[in-house]
């Protein structure tokens, strides 16, 4: 069963526009680390952050923002003031401690595109 | 200085041939990993290592077999190649196995079966 739900396929803006990712995980673990990864038109994945269970507080890091709510089991991602070189594929992963030797188990991933 | 590399980046090959995709890091990591993106860019993992030794082995045909000459190195060799083979193949490596570790991905290897 799938256990990172990205439910939005694709989505479009124009430049400067913000753009919110979803992601959704299912785990029984108490302690798990939740990862977003960039996969840009040229195919390479990009570490983006990674945030563990016990860590609810959230995080910007220059136009990127995460938002980490365990009462609903989402770590949301925004793009802030969007520009065209963050269209890319972005994936949501989880890692969990007491099943998986730190295997990353992926969403579906969201196409971004940004149009200027 | 290429942290996580893989050889070759393409690889166009045809149903029934046998391959392999060779990676390196050079970043001291103990832990490597495989993973398959297939046409529809989800990303699954097949293989992992520790220190050289299989830790994790996912649902894979066994005509995938990975090996670990040393903890820099993990290639992926394919026998009989099918057509649902087809994908991109990425490395990874961890400085451990385990989810405080983050992981480094190589840029890939497309392989096409026809």
């Amino acid at each position: 069963a799938q256990k990172v739900t990205q439910a939005q396929t694709e989505i479009s803006v124009v430049e400067k526009e913000d753009v919110t990712l979803d992601c959704v995980y299912e785990t029984r673990d108490t302690t798990y680390y939740l990862f977003w990864y960039k996969q840009p038109p040229s195919g390479e994945l990009v570490f983006l952050i990674r945030r563990n269970s016990f860590d609810e507080q959230n995080e910007i890091s220059g136009r990127y923002s995460w938002n980490f709510q365990k009462s609903t089991s989402s770590f949301n991602f925004t793009i802030t003031a969007s520009q065209v070189v963050d269209s890319a594929v972005y994936f949501c992963a989880l890692s969990e401690v007491a099943d998986s030797w730190g295997k990353l188990q992926f969403g579906a991933g969201t196409q971004v595109v940004v149009t200027p | 200085d290429t942290a996580v590399s893989q050889t070759p980046k393409y690889l166009v090959t045809q149903m029934g041939n046998d391959k392999s995709i060779k990676c390196e890091q050079n970043l001291g990591h103990d832990t490597m990993y495989w993973y398959k993106q297939d046409s529809k860019k989800f990303l699954k993992i097949m293989f992992s290592y520790n220190n050289k030794e299989l830790i994790i082995n996912e649902t894979v045909p066994n005509r995938f077999s990975p090996k670990s000459p040393d903890k820099a190195h993990l290639n992926l060799h394919i026998n009989s190649l099918e057509l649902g083979d087809s994908a991109v193949y990425f490395c990874a490596s961890s400085q451990e196995p385990g989810g405080p570790y983050e992981q480094y991905f190589g840029p890939g290897t497309r392989l096409t079966v026809t």
